[in-house]
């Protein structure tokens, strides 16, 4: 079993819609969950963090934690063609000091 | 704007050539790091250089040796590269706090061994 799982798309949303992501972890000692945006030949960018079970909202981002289930998601309201990326869940775990990265989904906004 | 500073943006190198990346972080974070990326893949991690100790991934190379001289700089040296050393290389930083240890990453050094 791979340490972080997401799907790895292609995940293609309307723009205006609703873009979901979702990722999986199997480290129960993790405590730290982030999504970063990575646009071709960039690096990652951080667009959310989050730490305690429930939600957090930035904008037209709302990042969901439930550690119970070790799942994190990613949703994206009001898509726009700029959000077109790939998305990268990554898991913190203090004790090794390691941050983990999924294999990333790769989103694109239809306009 | 990232406040992790890499140089150079983008490197060609040949097998023989030793050469340095080199990344500064102007945040006063107490962890530095250096990630390596191949195409369609996600970000491994290759140093980690937090409260001066340096933590190595055991499956890096010896060609690849990192240098910090100070708690903001932290220097990839490269020597003897192979061509599928040729990746994104990342240098990001971190620190500890109510954040909870966010990784900032730089734009990256784009490296080619030809």
């Amino acid at each position: 079993q791979k340490e972080v799982e997401q799907n790895s798309g292609p995940l293609s949303v309307p723009e205006g819609a609703i873009a979901s992501l979702n990722c999986t972890y199997s480290d129960r000692g993790s405590q730290s969950f982030f999504w970063y945006r990575q646009y071709s030949g960039k690096s990652p960018e951080l667009i959310m963090s989050i730490y305690s079970n429930g939600d957090k909202e930035d904008g037209r981002f709302t990042a969901q934690l439930n550690k119970a289930s070790q799942y994190v998601s990613l949703l994206i309201r009001d898509s726009q063609p700029s959000d077109s990326a790939t998305y990268l869940c990554a898991v913190y775990n203090f004790g090794n000091e390691k941050l983990t990265f999924g294999t990333g989904t790769r989103l694109t906004i239809i306009p | 704007d990232t406040e992790v500073t890499q140089t150079p943006k983008h490197l060609v190198m040949g097998m023989t050539n030793k050469k340095s990346l080199k990344c500064e972080q102007h945040m006063g974070h107490r962890a530095m790091y250096w990630y390596k990326q191949k195409a369609k893949k996600p970000p491994e991690l290759m140093f980690v250089y937090s409260y001066e100790k340096l933590s190595i991934n055991e499956s890096v190379p010896s060609r690849f040796s990192p240098e910090c001289p100070n708690s903001s700089l932290l220097n990839l040296h490269l020597h003897a590269l192979q061509p599928e050393d040729s990746a994104l290389y990342l240098c990001a930083s971190s620190q500890d706090g109510g954040d909870g240890n966010t990784i900032y990453f730089g734009e990256g050094s784009w490296l080619t061994v030809v």
